[in-house]
């Protein structure tokens, strides 16, 4: 299994509801990331977690909770987004944590978000 | 031919044509650097890495070259078919502790 699972695949939401990403991988990586794409731009990293701690925070709003329940398993928790939080959210996963160590990452296909 | 758009710099290459697509990268301390493709609607897709000890490295139609003199990194694909059409990203990752940063990326569009 070479998956990186993300659910669900398209998201609208209003601006006072809570709502929640998830993210799956059994390949055994320790690392799991979220990072945010907008349309035509690269992938720009919100949070790391290594070995099931959160390891980066890339001064992400507290909008934005991150949760690593176990090492196969990545949430982020959604909860009065705005309008300009739509984008396509996407989880990956590597072998290790950090750096060069790190390898290479496993993209999900990602979560589309429409927030009205 | 390359253009660079308001949001996206595009190349258009004829079916069957090598294309090469290229990337200026920031920190001169960077030691690792990823090519990844994204297709639309799915998420980015490993194509080929080299570290910085190497200046070429070659994988199936894909070839990385890498400058450190000049920072600047490129992918070739020999014989571009209508599948290779996406965006074309490279990333870039300073040793230590850091994840990859990610280029602003270049569409491929493959004219059959």
């Amino acid at each position: 299994d070479t998956e990186v699972t993300q659910t669900p695949k398209h998201l609208v939401m209003g601006m006072t509801n809570k709502k929640s990403l998830k993210c799956e991988q059994h390949m055994g990586h320790r690392a799991m990331y979220w990072y945010k794409q907008k349309a035509k731009k690269p992938p720009e990293l919100m949070f790391v977690y290594s070995y099931e701690k959160l390891s980066i925070n890339e001064s992400v709003p507290s909008r934005f909770s991150p949760e690593c329940p176990n090492s196969s398993l990545l949430n982020l928790h959604l909860h009065a987004l705005q309008p300009e939080d739509s984008a396509l959210y996407l989880c990956a996963s590597s072998l290790r944590g950090g750096g060069i160590l790190a390898g290479e990452l496993f993209f999900g296909e990602g979560s589309r978000l429409t927030v009205l | 031919g390359e253009s660079v758009g308001l949001h996206l710099p595009t190349l258009s290459v004829q079916e069957g044509d090598n294309s090469i697509i290229n990337c200026a990268y920031s920190n001169s301390a960077s030691d690792y650097f990823i090519w990844y493709k994204q297709e639309s609607g799915k998420g980015p897709q490993f194509i080929i890495d080299i570290r910085s000890n190497m200046d070429k490295r070659q994988g199936q139609r894909v070839t990385v070259l890498l400058n450190k003199t000049v920072k600047h990194l490129s992918l070739q694909i020999a014989a571009t078919q209508p599948g290779d059409s996406a965006v074309y990203f490279c990333a870039e990752n300073i040793s230590g502790n850091t994840p990859l940063v990610f280029g602003k990326g270049t569409r491929l569009s493959v004219i059959a």
